[in-house]
């Protein structure tokens, strides 16, 4: 099994839908981000989680949420889906040690039509 | 506002020849570097790192080097191998961030047989 995995890897959803993606790692790390690419734009921070009990804002949490269900699930919701948030998803975690490396997860691929 | 800037969207490279791959940033208070690289369909995965105490790290046919007057960092990758052709993402953290990473736009890298 992949370290983080998330879940669906592709979604076409339409405008006004809500969608949740959900992200699940086995590292055991406390730290789990979201972070959605756009093309020339390259990966910017949605949101973050430091532990069960602490969730933060990145840089573009408009429109979404975050749930962190458990240490090793973090999932992302778009209450009301637009098209411009039409992008790959990815789902990271890192531990407090090493340096700030993350391990990702494969992406979800969302189209919002 | 784009803290770390990638200004070259692609690359292209003949193999066995040096790859060069450059990134900027803004804030002086970034004190840590990283390299990601990701292939199609696949996460960002850890290429190689440096801290801002340093000016050079090499790990294998990579280096990066840092230039901290010059808010410039670079990595070589000598000599490319078609396999190294993929999107690198240059990302930038500082200890008051708390593990946060600020990611650059990317650059595609193609190395040609």
């Amino acid at each position: 099994d992949a370290d983080v995995t998330q879940t669906p890897r592709n979604r076409i959803t339409k405008t006004g839908k809500r969608i949740m993606l959900e992200c699940s790692q086995t590292k055991g790390h406390d730290r789990m981000y979201w972070y959605r690419q756009d093309p020339g734009l390259g990966l910017r921070l949605i949101y973050y989680s430091f532990d069960v009990k602490d969730i933060n804002k990145g840089e573009i949490s408009d429109g979404y949420s975050v749930s962190r269900q458990a240490q090793a699930k973090f999932s992302l919701s778009l209450e009301s889906a637009i098209p411009n948030q039409t992008a790959l998803y990815f789902c990271a975690t890192s531990d407090t040690t090493s340096n700030y490396g993350y391990t990702f997860g494969s992406g979800t691929r969302l189209t919002v039509v | 506002d784009q803290q770390v800037k990638q200004n070259s969207p692609s690359l292209s490279v003949q193999e066995g020849r040096i790859s060069i791959l450059n990134c900027d940033y803004t804030n002086s208070m970034f004190d840590y570097f990283l390299w990601y690289k990701k292939y199609p369909a696949e996460g960002p995965t850890f290429l190689i790192s440096i801290s801002s105490i340093k000016d050079k790290n090499e790990d294998g046919r990579f280096t990066v080097f840092l230039n901290k007057s010059a808010k410039h960092l670079s990595l070589h990758i000598v000599p490319s191998q078609p396999g190294d052709s993929a999107v690198y993402f240059c990302a930038a953290s500082w200890s008051g961030n708390t593990g946060k990473l600020i990611f650059g736009q990317g650059t595609t890298l193609q190395v040609k047989p």
